[in-house]
């Protein structure tokens, strides 16, 4: 079946600039979760959905910030102007029920870069 | 609060040598361990991962106990392959009151030469 999908796979942008990135899960995962990850750093957790409760958004670096996600699939990250500090690859990962035992499935991620 | 921290890479080992990469954690409760993999070119796919004590996870050869009397859950293969070449991450994910977070060491590369 299919995976986890993220567009765009790459998206260069001017400081201050708005930019949303779009992640598909896989269908039936209840639990999406977003990430950064910086050149020589590990994962950062940034903001974690499960089903229909309030987000986890305790890893959100700034109120630039937000993410939501529309009937329960789809998601968008959002990040307002944009500074370079925040070029990274952002990535995607669902698993079936949010569990701590469950396998996150990611997605490929989107490389951004701030100008 | 919850931690990970594994060994720093790089790491260059020959074909057919043993890998040993270190991971240790930090948690108030009863994680669940993992290790992921991230092939070049290609996103993080789960490797191997152990859910209590004592247990043992394995795959392709890798395996790694969750040891709880150390907190650590050191990844090893007896052989390594060119197609072992990647980055590693040790992960720990626990149940909270505002539901789970997994935390991510910092990646370990390796590099397998013929």
């Amino acid at each position: 079946g299919a995976g986890v999908s993220q567009s765009p796979s790459n998206k260069v942008t001017e400081k201050g600039k708005d930019v949303e990135l779009r992640c598909d899960p896989i269908s039936g995962h209840t639990a999406l979760y977003w990430y950064r990850q910086s050149l020589g750093q590990g994962l950062e957790f940034l903001i974690y959905f499960q089903g229909n409760s309030a987000p986890d958004k305790s890893g959100l670096p700034s109120d630039r910030f937000s993410a939501e996600r529309t009937g329960g699939s789809v998601s968008t990250l959002t990040i307002q102007r944009t500074q370079q500090e925040d070029s990274a690859v952002y990535l995607c990962a669902s698993s079936l029920a949010g569990l701590a035992v469950d396998t996150q499935y990611f997605g490929p991620g989107t490389r951004l870069t701030v100008l | 609060g919850n931690s990970v921290t594994q060994m720093e890479g790089p790491v260059t080992l020959s074909e057919e040598a043993f890998l040993t990469i270190n991971c240790t954690y930090t948690a108030t409760g009863y994680p669940s361990l993992f290790w992921y993999v991230q092939y070049p070119g290609e996103g993080l796919q789960l490797l191997l991962k152990a859910t209590k004590a004592d247990d043992k996870g394995s795959n392709k050869g890798f395996e790694a106990t969750y040891r709880k009397e150390t907190t650590s859950f050191h990844l090893e293969k007896g052989s390594v392959q060119v197609s072992d070449s990647a980055v590693y991450f040790c992960a720990l994910s626990e149940s909270g009151n505002t539901g789970n977070q997994f935390y991510f060491g910092t990646g370990t590369s390796l590099t397998v030469i013929p």
